[in-house]
C-alpha cells in the first residue's frame, strides 16, 4: 500500500517555466511534509517542508502548496533553471520513520 | 563530521557472498535510518535506530538483512547470502530531533 502518492513520475519544462509536482496522501496523521532533491550519484537532501496548520510556504523560487481537506500538497519551482534538473521526492511523516513518494524526474531545458 | 559519510561508495560482489555497508553519521545526531533505493525508484525504509532504543526493523526485506549501531555512532548494514535482487543504492540518513534527514551519498550495491 503506498502511503504517499507522488505525479507526475517525470516532467520536462523549458527555462523560466513554473513545474507543478504533486503529491496525495491518507492518512491524516501525517504532521510534516518535506521534499527532497536529489541530483545522480547523491543522496537526497531536504529542499522545502511545511506543517499542516499552514496552507502555503514559500523558500526562494520553491514553494510548497498544502491542502488539508484533500490530503493534497504540492511542489511548485518559479522561473526554473536548468540547474533545477534532478529527481524531486515527496515525502510524509506521522511517527519516523518518513514516508516517500515515488519521485519525480525533472528536466528542466534550455 | 560536516555530513553523513558512507562507505564504500560502490561495491559488486558476487551472487551468495556477504556484504557490509558502513554508515557514519553527524556528531550529535541521535537518529539513523537506512533506505533502499532501486533504478528508477522510490526510498524504501529498512531500519531506524533512536539512541540506545531498539531499532525499528519493520522495514527490512528478509532476515538476510541486518544491522547494527554502536551507541549515538557508527552502523553497518550487512545483506548475507546477496542476491542480484539485493541491487540498488543502500541510503544512510541521520537527524537531531526526528525531523530534517540528512543523507549520506549511498553505497551503490551490485550483485553479479
Amino acid at each position: 500500500q503506498q502511503q504517499v502518492k507522488q505525479s507526475p513520475q517525470s516532467l520536462i519544462v523549458q527555462k523560466g517555466g513554473i513545474p507543478i509536482i504533486n503529491c496525495a496522501y491518507e492518512n491524516t496523521a501525517f504532521d510534516y511534509f518535506p521534499w527532497y532533491q536529489q541530483f545522480p550519484g547523491k543522496g537526497p537532501a531536504l529542499l522545502i517542508a511545511i506543517r499542516p496548520d499552514v496552507s502555503e510556504k514559500k523558500e526562494g523560487r520553491f514553494t510548497i502548496s498544502f491542502n488539508k481537506s484533500a490530503k493534497q500538497f504540492s511542489l511548485h519551482i518559479m522561473d526554473s533553471q536548468p540547474g533545477d534538473s534532478a529527481t524531486y521526492f515527496c515525502a510524509a511523516l506521522e511517527n519516523t520513520p518518513l514516508v516517500f513518494g515515488k519521485g519525480t524526474r525533472l528536466s528542466v531545458i534550455a | 563530521g560536516a555530513g553523513v559519510s558512507q562507505s564504500p561508495s560502490n561495491k559488486v560482489t558476487e551472487k551468495g557472498k556477504d556484504v557490509e555497508l558502513r554508515c557514519d553519521p553527524i556528531s550529535g545526531h541521535t537518529a539513523l535510518y537506512w533506505y533502499r533505493q532501486r533504478l528508477g525508484q522510490g526510498l524504501e525504509f529498512l531500519i531506524y535506530f533512536q539512541g540506545n532504543s531498539a531499532p525499528d526493523k519493520s522495514g527490512l526485506p528478509s532476515d538476510r538483512f541486518s544491522a547494527e549501531r554502536t551507541g549515538e555512532s557508527v552502523s553497518t548494514l550487512t545483506i548475507q547470502r546477496t542476491q542480484q535482487e539485493d541491487s540498488a543504492v543502500y541510503l544512510c540518513a541521520s537527524s537531531r530531533l526526528g525531523l530534517g534527514y540528512t543523507f549520506g551519498s549511498g553505497t551503490r550495491l551490485t550483485v553479479v
